[in-house]
């Protein structure tokens, strides 16, 4: 099982602010990474997937990179809808598994 | 655009085997070449994957799951059902089914997940 590390768990941000949130994995996985929005009482909605490729529909101020064991999600400008809690996920191993949740609430 | 609702009871008992059913619209679930997931998550917690299906009814089960879990697909209704047995009160979250993608197996879509607790 690969085991990962997302940072930080909580992050405290305004609209405007560029924001990071890490993902570490305990052994490489290439770029087999994908990100997830959650929103309290909905479902996981796919951001990002192969580390970095935007999914259909997502907003261009959302990025992605690294390969590897290390990965960043980027948010270039907060917008009031980006308030909600971000999950990593990688499907290089089997089973995939989630990082733990980085929850970006209202500074 | 492909939507998927799960269905079942919101309250089960200790030791019994919980039901769920997925209802796939939008689209045929035979078509596409998409796997079918199960994926829960306990209040406040984060994500855990159980197990997925293809359309030929070949299955792969989280490990750690493995023993508890059934996946199946009826393709005549567009559904696919999980069954995870001897549940416990650690087994109480909600569960969403989600249509995963040819090859990388993302789970792209997702039901809006139902609230499923194990209690007496």
């Amino acid at each position: 099982v690969i085991w990962m590390t997302q940072s930080p768990s909580l992050l405290s941000a305004s609209t405007g602010d560029r924001v990071t949130i890490s993902c570490r994995m305990s052994q490489g996985i290439s770029s087999y990474l994908a990100w997830y929005q959650q929103k309290p009482g909905k479902a996981p909605e796919l951001l990002i997937y192969a580390a970095s490729t935007l999914q259909s529909g997502v907003p261009s101020r959302f990025s992605g990179s690294g390969s590897g064991t290390d990965f960043t999600l980027t948010i270039s400008c907060l917008q009031s809808e980006d308030f909600a809690t971000y999950y990593c996920q990688q499907y290089y191993s089997f089973p995939p598994t989630f990082g733990g949740g980085t929850k970006v609430e209202i500074k | 655009q492909v939507q998927l609702q799960e269905s079942g009871p919101g309250l089960v008992k200790p030791s019994q085997t919980l039901s769920l059913t997925c209802t796939v619209s939008g689209g045929s679930i035979s078509s596409g070449s998409y796997y079918w997931s199960w994926i829960r998550q306990p209040a406040g917690k984060g994500l855990e994957w159980i197990g997925r299906i293809y359309t030929s009814g070949s299955t792969n089960y989280n490990p750690s799951l493995k023993s508890r879990v059934t996946i199946s697909v009826d393709t005549s209704k567009n559904q696919f059902s999980l069954k995870l047995s001897s549940v416990t009160a650690a087994d109480t979250a909600v569960y969403y089914c989600a249509r995963a993608r040819p090859v990388t197996m993302i789970e792209d879509y997702w039901g809006q997940g139902t609230l499923v607790t194990v209690s007496s």
